[in-house]
Parts: C-alpha cells; sequence; structure tokens
C-alpha cells in the first residue's frame, strides 16, 4: 500500500484565498509529482521534483502555483489566488527508480 | 489533442464475467505503459505495468501492449464487485517522466 501521505485531505477556500497542501513522498523516493484531477476525472499535470530541483513543469498561467520539495521537510503545493476553476483533487505521487508512480489520497479543494 | 484515448467510458459486467478495456495512444515517444485503479476518494494505485509487446498476466488481469499498434487492454476475468471503480490507461516516454493519462472507464460489476 502507498504511504505518500498527503494534507490536509479537504480544503475549503473562498475566491482570491490562498491555498495550500502538503505532500510526504514515500520513504526514499527521489521523484515527486503533482497533478490536478477535475470534477471530470481527468488529470492534469503540474510539475515534479528530484531531490529538490525542479524536473518538469508546466507553463502555470499567471503564476498563480508555486511549489516546492525542500531537504528534510514535507513537499508543498501553494495556489496564491484561487479561482473557482482550481477546485479540483490535488495529486501528490512520487517514485523510486522504475517503477510505477504511487500516489497519495489528495486534497480535495473547494473554491467558493 | 488527447495523447492517451480509453475506451468504453463506461462498462457494466456481471460478477464472476469478464471486462475488457481498451486505449489507444497518438504519441509513439511512449514507451511505458499502466493500467491505474481509482477508487472512490482515493488515489490512483497501478494495477500493473506493460513495457513490452505481448501479453502480460498477474492474477486475475490481463494486459496486452501491440507498440506497433500503441494498443493497450486490460482483461478482468472473473469479474468482483470490489473491481467497481474507475480505470484509468497510463503512459510515459521515460519511468521517472510524467504520465499521461487516459480520461477513464468506469466498471460496474453487478453481483
Amino acid at each position: 500500500n502507498s504511504k505518500v501521505i498527503q494534507t490536509p485531505r479537504y480544503l475549503v477556500k473562498g475566491q482570491g484565498q490562498k491555498a495550500k497542501m502538503r505532500c510526504i513522498p514515500e520513504k526514499g523516493h527521489p521523484v515527486v509529482f503533482w497533478y490536478q484531477q477535475n470534477k471530470n476525472n481527468e488529470f492534469k499535470f503540474l510539475i515534479n521534483f528530484q531531490n529538490q530541483e525542479v524536473l518538469q513543469q508546466i507553463d502555470m498561467t499567471e503564476k498563480r502555483f508555486s511549489a516546492e520539495c525542500p531537504s528534510n521537510s514535507p513537499c508543498s503545493l501553494e495556489i496564491q489566488s484561487s479561482e473557482a476553476g482550481d477546485s479540483a483533487l490535488y495529486l501528490c505521487a512520487s517514485i523510486q527508480g522504475p517503477a510505477e508512480q504511487f500516489f497519495g489520497p489528495g486534497t480535495r479543494l473547494t473554491v467558493l | 489533442q488527447q495523447k492517451v484515448q480509453q475506451s468504453p467510458e463506461s462498462l457494466s459486467v456481471p460478477e464472476g464475467g469478464m471486462a475488457s478495456l481498451n486505449c489507444t495512444s497518438s504519441d509513439r515517444n511512449f514507451q511505458y505503459f499502466w493500467w491505474y485503479r481509482q477508487h472512490s476518494g482515493e488515489g490512483p494505485k497501478a494495477l500493473m505495468s506493460i513495457f513490452s509487446d505481448g501479453d502480460k498476466k498477474e492474477g486475475r488481469f490481463t494486459a496486452h501492449l501491440n507498440k506497433a499498434s500503441l494498443h493497450v487492454s486490460l482483461h478482468i476475468r472473473d469479474s468482483q464487485p470490489s473491481d467497481s471503480a474507475l480505470y484509468f490507461c497510463a503512459a510515459s516516454e521515460h519511468r521517472h517522466n510524467r504520465i499521461f493519462f487516459g480520461d477513464g472507464t468506469q466498471l460496474v460489476v453487478k453481483p
């Protein structure tokens, strides 16, 4: 069973508010991914890290999204000014070696 | 354009029956394929990986890959109600790269 920990499980914000979520990858997994899954179950890749360095990221429109994976601390994803369209399930996944990505349970963000 | 297309969108099979899910990719750079399963309220969990042409069997699950046609399938024999979930086909160019997911197949196994 995956041991990727995501907090909080549910997050409710008003439009314009900051929304921050955290992820602790499986122990020993150096590569971490963030995905957004919308209400239609469509996945959108956001960013991935190897240790603390960004490997790939999408062009986060308006730069409202920021993410980091500091050493010895949880990884985090923050939306600076939440919009209704940001309401989604945010999934963190980690990987070690040539294997499948292990996903956490996600943070369900609702922007009112 | 969606890089990974799945069919059908939804599938209903009786308990003990065979469920067949299909997936086609439009990107010949994809080398690695997975099937993920997601139950309501949970994150996706990898069911099977398949990287070489041919069949791969794990218990009741069999995956088939044809890289020439970029087609992947998943067959679940002796389907159980606990198999009811959303199934995603996923692909990537390299093992540490981002995964491209299909839109999912909602499987319902009726007792």
